[in-house]
């Protein structure tokens, strides 16, 4: 099974940080890693697809970057609606797998 | 507007058997594979099944393999999971998702998901 490996686990920031939160894959998955952002009592949200392809209507402040291992998830100006958990997962093959979460809090 | 709705949770004992259930909408249900994660109090995501969008194929996870099966009727446009010799690990808030695009056999990115039905299994 692919392991996936996020940090930090939770992070404090302010409205207007830039937020950087990454994700390690345990072998190469190309750029099969998609995003989610979950709030609480809520289910996951896509946000960004195949390492970089923000899902409709998602902010353009959220990006992401990666290949092979190693990616990125960024949000700029960070906006109050954006305190949230954030989960990475892989779609390279099953069993699909999650990061253990990254939870965005407010300084 | 794209929609799912699951039901079936509930309080079983270790050993005992559920039937979940996804009801979809504002979409054309067969076109896609769907899937289950679930999730335990205060944890993480772990995926649990996917099936084809005309239920030819399908996948599980280790940890549910021989215990759960997926199950579509695209006529009733419902997904199911048939869950058995449930334990206590099994406890969690479990989603029916969709994959996010048409794509044969299945994607496995995730769009939208329902709101969750939580099983409690006790010891």
């Amino acid at each position: 099974d692919i392991q996936m490996t996020q940090s930090p686990s939770s992070l404090s920031a302010s409205v207007g940080d830039r937020v950087t939160i990454t994700c390690r894959a345990s072998q190469s998955i190309s750029t099969y890693l998609n995003w989610y952002q979950q709030k609480p009592g809520k289910a996951p949200n896509l946000l960004i697809f195949a390492t970089s392809r923000l899902h409709s209507e998602v902010p353009s402040r959220f990006s992401g970057s990666g290949s092979g291992t190693d990616f990125t998830l960024i949000i700029n100006s960070l906006q109050p609606e954006d305190f949230a958990t954030y989960f990475c997962q892989q779609s390279s093959s099953t069993p699909y797998t999650f990061g253990q979460g990254t939870k965005v809090e407010m300084k | 507007e794209e929609q799912l709705l699951e039901s079936g949770g509930g309080l079983v004992q270790s050993g005992g058997s559920l039937r979940l259930s996804c009801e979809v909408s504002g979409f054309s249900f067969s076109s896609y594979a769907m899937s289950w994660v679930r999730q335990a109090p205060g944890k993480g995501l772990e995926w649990v099944s996917t099936i084809t969008g005309y239920g030819g194929s399908t996948k599980y996870a280790d940890s549910v393999k021989g215990r759960f099966t997926i199950s579509r009727d695209n006529s009733r446009n419902t997904l199911y999971l048939q869950m058995n010799s449930l334990t206590p690990e099994d406890t969690a808030i479990y989603y029916c998702a969709k994959d996010a695009v048409v794509v044969v056999p299945w994607a496995g990115w995730f769009d939208p998901w329902g709101q969750g039905t939580l099983v409690s299994v006790s010891s």
